[in-house]
């Protein structure tokens, strides 16, 4: 059984670009949340998405955004990019919000 | 949403020792999770402890709860080389989000 899975693994954009990071729950979750990770801090919440509805948004600017599609698939978008968006990006998902969630394996933006 | 403070930043032990990490947190909970992160990959569920149980097991890992303290502990006995990781605890009061602090740092020395 597939674990959760975001792609790409790894990206390199320039500043000012635009970014779609996706990821797949494991089958049959059906909550799905954002993390950005900067090297040497814990994960910073984005986004959580239950059942294709956003349940909670993390302070991030509007330059970010994200949806749920009804596969329970998820993208994450990032508009006008900046350096400081530079950091590892985690999809978690979990069967029920208040049980333990599992994470791929993240996405590893560098921005130049 | 509340979060877990890890204690201490960064834990270093000889390959054989146990090691103990805590974690502190600020109002009422219903379950308080543990995860464990390898150096730049994704975070694993270790063990989750609801606010009803005292202490839970899990192969080498132990974990405590002690909700009048909000306090809880995680130990990892007989350590490996493989056990070289970042630990996070996430107090969960419901279904909001998981929020993460600094986390342990720990390192296994061969």
């Amino acid at each position: 059984d597939a674990g959760v899975t975001q792609s790409p693994t790894h990206l390199i954009k320039t500043r000012g670009q635009h970014v779609t990071l996706r990821c797949s729950p494991i089958s049959g979750h059906k909550s799905v949340s954002w993390y950005q990770q900067v090297l040497g801090q814990g994960p910073q919440f984005i986004f959580q998405y239950y059942e294709k509805e956003e349940r909670g948004r993390g302070n991030f600017p509007d330059r970010f955004s994200a949806r749920q599609f009804p596969n329970y698939s998820s993208e994450l978008n990032v508009n006008a990019l900046l350096l400081g968006d530079s950091a590892l990006y985690l999809c978690a998902s979990s069967l029920v919000p208040q049980w333990g969630y599992t994470f791929g394996s993240g996405t590893r933006l560098t921005v130049v | 949403s509340q979060q877990g403070e890890e204690d201490p930043q960064a834990l270093s032990i000889q390959e054989g020792e146990n090691a103990t990490m805590n974690c502190s947190y600020k109002t009422s909970i219903n379950n308080l999770q543990w995860y464990r992160q390898n150096s730049g990959r994704g975070l694993v569920h270790l063990i989750l402890i609801r606010s009803n149980e005292r202490e839970k097991h899990s192969g080498r890992l132990r974990v405590t709860l002690d909700t009048s303290k909000k306090s809880s502990s995680l130990l990892i006995t007989a350590s490996r080389a493989a056990d070289t990781a970042s630990y996070f605890c996430a107090p969960r009061e419901g279904a909001q989000k998981l929020v993460f602090g600094q986390g342990t740092r720990l390192t296994i020395n061969p």
